[in-house]
Order: C-alpha cells, then sequence, then structure tokens
C-alpha cells in the first residue's frame, strides 16, 4: 500500500517568510509525528498527534512552530517569521495503533526546507 | 545530552562479509530499540526492532543484539551486499514516551 507521502519534497523561502509543509500518513494510522534532521545529525522529535490532538508538542523548538491535525489523518506543519536556522529536512511518521510505545514508526520522504 | 550514541560515522565492509554497527545508550529507561536505514534524499526506513525483554533479534541477514547491563546494541548484516550500502540510524524509546532517540547515524559502504 501507500506509505506516508510529504509535500512539498523542497521548500525554498525567504528569512521571516511563513511556510506549511504537509503530511499525509499511512491509511488508517492513528498516530503522526514530525521530526526535524539537520545536517549530519539523526532525526529529532517535534510533535506526536494522537488522532486529531496533539498528546505531545514538547519538541517545537519554539512558538513560532506550530501543527494541526483537524480530521486526523492529514496533518500540516507550520512555520512562522522563518530563520536560518530553520533549515532542516522535516520529516513525518506514522504508526499503526494511537501511540503504543511499541509500534513502529514509519517515515516519509520528507521536505528539505532552506531558508535563505 | 546524546542519549543515544552512534560513535562510528562510517563503516566499510568488503562485500560477503559481515557489516557490525554499533550502538550505545544512557537512557536506562529505553526499553524498545529500533535501527533505519536511509538513502540519499528518501526518509528513514524500518529494518528492525528489539524489545528490551529480548537479547537477540533475528530477520533474514539482519540481527540485532541487545546487551542491557552495558546499555549496548549492535545491528549485524550477514552477507553484507552492495545494495545495504545507507546511513544506518539506531533509535530508542521507552518510559511512557513516544518519542523516538535516534543517534546520529553510521554510514555503511559495501564495496563490490
Amino acid at each position: 500500500g501507500a506509505g506516508v507521502s510529504q509535500t512539498p519534497s523542497n521548500k525554498v523561502t525567504e528569512k521571516g517568510k511563513y511556510v506549511e509543509l504537509r503530511c499525509d500518513p499511512i491509511s488508517g494510522h492513528t498516530a503522526l509525528y514530525w521530526y526535524r534532521q539537520s545536517l549530519g545529525q539523526g532525526p529529532e522529535f517535534l510533535i506526536y498527534f494522537q488522532g486529531t490532538g496533539a498528546a505531545d508538542d514538547s519538541g517545537l523548538p519554539n512558538d513560532r512552530f506550530f501543527a494541526v491535525r483537524p480530521e486526523g489523518s492529514v496533518s500540516t506543519l507550520k512555520i512562522q517569521r522563518t530563520e536560518r536556522g530553520d533549515s532542516a529536512v522535516y520529516l513525518c511518521a506514522s504508526s499503526e495503533v494511537a501511540g503504543g510505545q511499541q509500534e513502529t514508526q514509519y517515515f516519509g520522504p520528507g521536505t528539505r526546507l532552506l531558508v535563505l | 545530552d546524546q542519549q543515544v550514541k552512534q560513535n562510528s560515522p562510517s563503516l566499510s565492509v568488503q562485500e560477503g562479509r559481515i557489516s557490525i554497527l554499533n550502538c550505545d545508550y544512557t537512557n536506562s529507561m529505553f526499553d524498545y530499540f529500533l535501527w533505519y536505514k536511509k538513502y540519499p534524499a528518501e526518509g528513514p526506513t524500518f529494518l528492525i526492532s528489539i524489545s528490551s525483554i529480548k537479547d537477540k533479534n533475528e530477520d533474514g541477514r539482519f540481527t540485532v543484539f541487545l546487551n542491557k547491563s552495558a546499555k549496548h546494541l549492535s545491528l549485524h548484516i550477514v552477507p553484507s551486499q552492495p545494495g545495504d550500502s545507507a546511513v544506518y540510524f539506531c533509535a530508542a524509546t521507552g518510559a511512557g514516551s513516544y518519542q523516538l532517540t535516534f543517534g546520529k547515524g553510521t554510514k555503511l559502504s559495501v564495496i563490490p
């Protein structure tokens, strides 16, 4: 079946602009996660959704970052007033059970964000 | 402070030989561990996992070993194939958290 999809695959923006990154999880997966991977690092957790609600947003770096999942499927990560340090690959993952700790997380291809 | 450490940034192995990738962790609350493989311009792909109640899990050419007392796990690939060339990430979770904590990755090159 179809895996996790993310759009756009690449996004170039200017410092100070607003961006939206979209994630379409695997059909039927109730848990959705956002991670950020900077150059030379492993992915770092940002936020986790169980259904429509953000169950854990402790990884969001500051209040410029916000994510929604209004219908419990597609999610959008929103970044306001982008800064050059926001440049990274933003990865989305989903898992079958609503946040089962030992549920495998399946990742999308990521959105490569470049802030000039 | 890095809770999951992959101390070897890169590893080169001859085709047909064994590849051993290592991972250490510091958080004793971690109880579930995963390995992901990542090709350039793609997202991480799940490879194999192990629960802390086991010390070994095998799936085809891939075996993960867990040594809880040493807080160490390793991924063995036998025999190594050129298509295994990728970056391998070790990840851990536990203590009621759903976050995965990743290491920085090890780039494996399998030489034909």
